[in-house]
C-alpha cells in the first residue's frame, strides 16, 4: 500500500525557514517523480515544485522560485522541501504527491497518491 | 504559463442529477488533463487522467472528455458522497503544472 507521510509543518515568523519532509513507502520511491502541492486556507490547489526520479531535474512555481528548494534522498525514501524567506502568503497545507506516467498516444503525467498534508503558518 | 479556468465555480445539484463541470486551458494541451476530487479536510483524489481515462477504483458514473483547450467532467447520477470540490490540472507543461481554481459541488 502506498503511503506518503508529511511532517515538519508549524508556525514560523515572516522571513523564517522551515523544512518539510515526506516519508514514502509501498512503492519504489527512486523510480518516481514527486511534487509538492499547497492549499491556502479556503483556497484552491497550487502546484509548488517537482523533482524527477534522478533528482537532478527540479522545477518550481514562480511564487516560490529562489526561496524554496525541493530535494530527495532515495536511500531514505524521503522527499524534502526547504522553505526560506517565508511570507504570510505561504501559509497553507502542504501536500506531497507521487507522480505517475501513463504511456498512451503521449506520456501523460498525473498525481496518483497524495499525503495527508502538513500545515505551515507564517505569522508574527 | 498555461492557465486553467473552470466553470462554474460552484454548483448546486440533487442526488440523482447529471452534472457537468468544464475546464478550459489558455492554450492547447492535447489530452494532458487530469481531474481530482477533494472533500473537506482530506487530500485530493485522482478521478480521471489523460482527459478520459478512469482511475482504478473510481466509480463508472464519473467520465471525462475533451482535447485541445476544452474539457469536461461528467457525473452521470450524483451520489451523496460526490458532493465535493473538483479540480482540473494540466500536465502538458512538465516544467510547471497548474490547477484550475476548483468547482464546489453542493447539495440543493
Amino acid at each position: 500500500e502506498v503511503q506518503l507521510l508529511e511532517s515538519g509543518g508549524g508556525l514560523v515568523q515572516p522571513g523564517g525557514s522551515l523544512r518539510l519532509s515526506c516519508a514514502a513507502s509501498g512503492f519504489t520511491f527512486s523510480s518516481y517523480a514527486m511534487s509538492w502541492v499547497r492549499q491556502a486556507p479556503g483556497k484552491g490547489l497550487e502546484w509548488v515544485s517537482v523533482i524527477y526520479s534522478g533528482g537532478s531535474s527540479t522545477y518550481y512555481a514562480d511564487s516560490v522560485k529562489g526561496r524554496f528548494t525541493i530535494s530527495r534522498d532515495n536511500s531514505k525514501n524521503t522527499l524534502y522541501l526547504q522553505m526560506n524567506s517565508l511570507r504570510p502568503e505561504d501559509t497553507a497545507v502542504y501536500y506531497c504527491a507521487k507522480g505517475r506516467y501513463y504511456y498512451g498516444s503521449g506520456s501523460y503525467y498525473y498525481f496518483d497518491y497524495w499525503g495527508q498534508g502538513t500545515l505551515v503558518t507564517v505569522s508574527s | 504559463d498555461i492557465q486553467m479556468t473552470q466553470s462554474p465555480s460552484s454548483l448546486s445539484a440533487s442526488v440523482g442529477d447529471r452534472v457537468t463541470i468544464t475546464c478550459r486551458a489558455s492554450q492547447s494541451i492535447s489530452s494532458y488533463l487530469n481531474w481530482y476530487q477533494q472533500t473537506p479536510g482530506k487530500a485530493p483524489k485522482l478521478l480521471i487522467y489523460a482527459a478520459s481515462s478512469l482511475q482504478s477504483g473510481v466509480p463508472s458514473r464519473f467520465s471525462g472528455s475533451g482535447s485541445g483547450t476544452d474539457f469536461s467532467l461528467t457525473i452521470s447520477s450524483l451520489q451523496p458522497e460526490d458532493f465535493a470540490t473538483y479540480y482540473c490540472q494540466q500536465s502538458y507543461n512538465t516544467l510547471k503544472y497548474t490547477f484550475g481554481q476548483g468547482t464546489k459541488l453542493e447539495i440543493k
